[in-house]
């Protein structure tokens, strides 16, 4: 089973706007990972931030974490018609080496 | 350099046939990971090794699913009596330790079981 929610499940945007997705996760993690999948291709990795960090930014990626909230979320700025994807999060636990991914937002940005 | 590749990319069969699906992971990389996602969801763990060790095995949904690494480098997924729910992506990742870090993914093996 998953191990959480991300939301929006899906997100309509304009080029050039901001787009913000949301995850919250249920156990303690040593970390989280957001990742990238486009039509046809595998999942991209793109940015990881660790239990004890708060934010973490990756180019036009800003990524907030709260573990007392057990959530996270991903800020895209400046959004390209070319970050149309689904993005998902991913947490790892503090005693697995596996990934444990949420259902994904669904990201279309249009030119 | 070269990432991960899976064989095939697409594979058909008919309900009750084995399939063997395999994963070639960045070379050097220790660890390896079998996801399954379905559509419209997100991947969902199988299982883990580190090295040709199979430590985790917890995500197999059942008996009929087998995973092998036996030199600790390219890993086969096999599935035996395929079933129309087995139908899915199935997705190898393989990460340069063994521990934490980010997973590096293929580009899956689509099954449809008819």
């Amino acid at each position: 089973s998953q191990q959480g929610e991300e939301d929006p499940q899906a997100l309509s945007i304009q080029e050039g706007e901001n787009a913000t997705m949301n995850c919250s996760y249920k156990t303690s993690i040593n970390n989280l990972q957001w990742y990238r999948q486009n039509s046809g291709r595998g999942l991209v990795h793109l940015i990881l931030i660790r239990s004890n960090e708060r934010e973490k930014h990756s180019g036009r990626l800003r990524v907030t974490l709260d573990t007392s909230k057990k959530s996270s979320s991903l800020l895209i700025t400046a959004s390209r018609a070319a970050d149309t994807a689904s993005y998902f999060c991913a947490t790892v636990t503090e005693y697995g080496n596996k990934l444990v991914f949420g259902a994904g937002t669904i990201l279309r940005v249009k030119s | 350099g070269a990432g991960v590749s899976q064989s095939p990319r697409y594979k058909v069969a008919k309900r009750g046939q084995d399939v063997a699906l395999r994963c070639d992971p960045i070379s050097g990389h220790v660890s390896l990971f079998w996801y399954q996602q379905a559509l419209g969801q997100g991947p969902e763990f199988l299982t883990y090794f580190q090295n040709e060790a199979q430590l985790d095995k917890s995500g197999l949904p059942s008996d009929r699913f087998f995973a092998e690494r036996p030199e600790g480098s390219v890993s086969t997924l096999k599935i035996q009596r395929t079933q129309q729910e087995d139908s899915a992506v199935y997705l190898c990742a393989s990460s340069q330790t063994r521990t934490y870090n980010e997973q590096f993914f293929g580009p899956g093996t689509r099954l449809t079981v008819l």
